[in-house]
């Protein structure tokens, strides 16, 4: 089983739209949730973190259940520049005490006129 | 504050050869790591620092080695290249806060590698 899961889409959306992806992940030490968007051919760059009581920026609402193991993210009012690769990113904390960051391999939004 | 920067951005290798890929970051970050991404694989960690002197190995360290001398730079070894390390390579870095990677990780532009 992957660390990380998510459907890799993609979602094909008109504008104006919600849109919502779902991410799981397996180990349930993980201390932090991110997710990053990602635009074609470049580096991805952190959209939010996600924290326990769920947060919203702007139009972006990320939610974390700890209890299910899974990470959501809403888009209301999608836009065209809203088109991109979001990534889902958990930290695992390794028996080394070291952590690491596991990505997702990311779901692909596309925005239609 | 320049963020991170790699370099190359591109380079073609012969199956054998060996090269480095730059990593630098004027940010004061501790946590430094380098990732590959692949079609359909997503970003897989290939090795990982969490300051000047420590590495860890990630998901798929094989053919590569790496070194954190300073705060700032983070060398990427390729030893002997092969076609399966064809890539895009990101460096990226971020601040711990209790040991705990909680704040952004800034990534550089990237470094496509095609190994023939």
């Amino acid at each position: 089983r992957k660390e990380v899961e998510q459907d890799p889409g993609p979602f094909n959306v008109p504008e104006g739209a919600t849109v919502a992806f779902n991410c799981t992940y397996s180990n349930s030490a993980s201390q932090s949730f991110f997710w990053y968007r990602q635009d074609c051919r470049k580096e991805p760059k952190l959209l939010m973190s996600v924290y326990s009581s769920g947060n919203e920026d702007g139009r972006f609402t990320a939610q974390l259940n700890r209890a299910s193991q899974y990470i959501s993210l809403l888009i209301r009012d999608s836009k065209l520049s809203d088109s991109a690769t979001y990534l889902c990113v958990v930290n695992n904390v390794r028996n080394t005490g070291f952590q690491k960051l596991v990505f997702g391999t990311g779901t692909r939004l596309l925005v239609s006129p | 504050n320049a963020g991170v920067t790699q370099t190359p951005k591109f380079q073609v290798l012969k199956t054998g050869q060996s090269m480095t890929l730059q990593c630098a970051q004027d940010m004061n970050h501790e946590y430094m790591s380098w990732y590959r991404q692949d079609p359909g694989m997503g970003l897989r960690l290939i090795h990982y620092s969490v300051g000047a002197g420590i590495t860890d190995q990630g998901e798929v360290p094989n053919g590569y080695n790496v070194s954190r001398s300073t705060t700032e730079d983070f060398p990427l070894r390729l030893l002997s290249a092969a076609p399966s390390q064809t890539s895009v390579y990101f460096c990226a870095s971020s601040r711990t806060g209790g040991g705990i990677v909680r704040e952004t990780q800034y990534f550089g532009p990237g470094t496509r590698l095609l190994v023939l």
